[in-house]
């Protein structure tokens, strides 16, 4: 069975950067995109970006262009979110997620709460 | 690219059904036949229920059925049971990124 497992919460200072992991088990790891998802307090689902591990290729909404990066190591079936000049309003839950070929998102990890506050 | 656009608010008693639409453009839902849908209960990831308009994963119940025409897709729950009280969200593939709706929540009244 596929598993997804993020690091833990953090708490960061404006300004600063915040790298979150998220490591696969079970299932194939490099035939897949990961897709990175946040959820601000209360709000809905804002997709960040995706990588597909075997061509180490990303995507990014234009939103976080030029402050988020995608990276993913096949040795050790982790993929990362490193997002950086961090404001308050990015504090948020981040999801990873397998998403295949269908642009679909089957399965998600538990998700990191990024706090952001000075 | 803004959100898909979902209406805020749904609801429906026990055993009824209900419908949340979800309208995007022609670089979105319109233009690609990838739209998924999610549920999400309070505190916990999403859950796919719905991929490729109308496809449902294993596991999930035929209650739930999706469908599209043109830039709007629609997610269908009949015979509404507790348990279906969540939020949802649904999602089109957009060329090269994906995009959310704006979410509904689900009450079982």
């Amino acid at each position: 069975q596929v598993q997804l497992v993020q690091s833990g919460a953090e708490v960061k200072k404006p300004g600063s950067s915040v790298k979150v992991s998220c490591k696969a088990s079970g299932g194939t790891f490099n035939s897949y995109a990961i897709s990175w998802v946040r959820q601000a307090p209360g709000q809905g689902l804002e997709w960040m970006g995706g990588i597909i591990p075997v061509f180490g290729t990303a995507n990014y909404a234009q939103k976080f262009q030029g402050r988020v990066t995608l990276t993913a190591d096949e040795s050790t079936r982790t993929a990362y979110m490193e997002l950086s000049s961090l404001r308050p309003e990015d504090t948020a839950v981040y999801y990873c997620a397998r998403e295949g070929f269908t642009s679909a998102c089957d399965y998600w990890g538990q998700g990191t709460l990024v706090t952001v506050s000075s | 690219q803004s959100a898909l656009t979902q209406p805020p608010s749904a609801s429906g008693s026990p055993g009824q059904s209900v419908t949340i639409s979800c309208t995007g453009t022609s670089s979105d839902v319109g233009g690609y036949n990838y739209v998924s849908w999610y549920q999400q209960h309070p505190g916990k990831a999403p859950k796919l229920m719905i991929y490729e308009v109308s496809k449902r994963p294993s596991g999930v119940p035929d209650r739930f059925s999706g469908s599209k025409s043109g830039n709007t897709a629609s997610l269908t729950v009949s015979g509404l049971q507790a348990e279906d009280e969540a939020d949802y969200y649904c999602s089109s593939y957009a060329g090269s990124r994906e995009v959310f709706g704006t979410g509904t929540k689900v009450t079982v009244v």
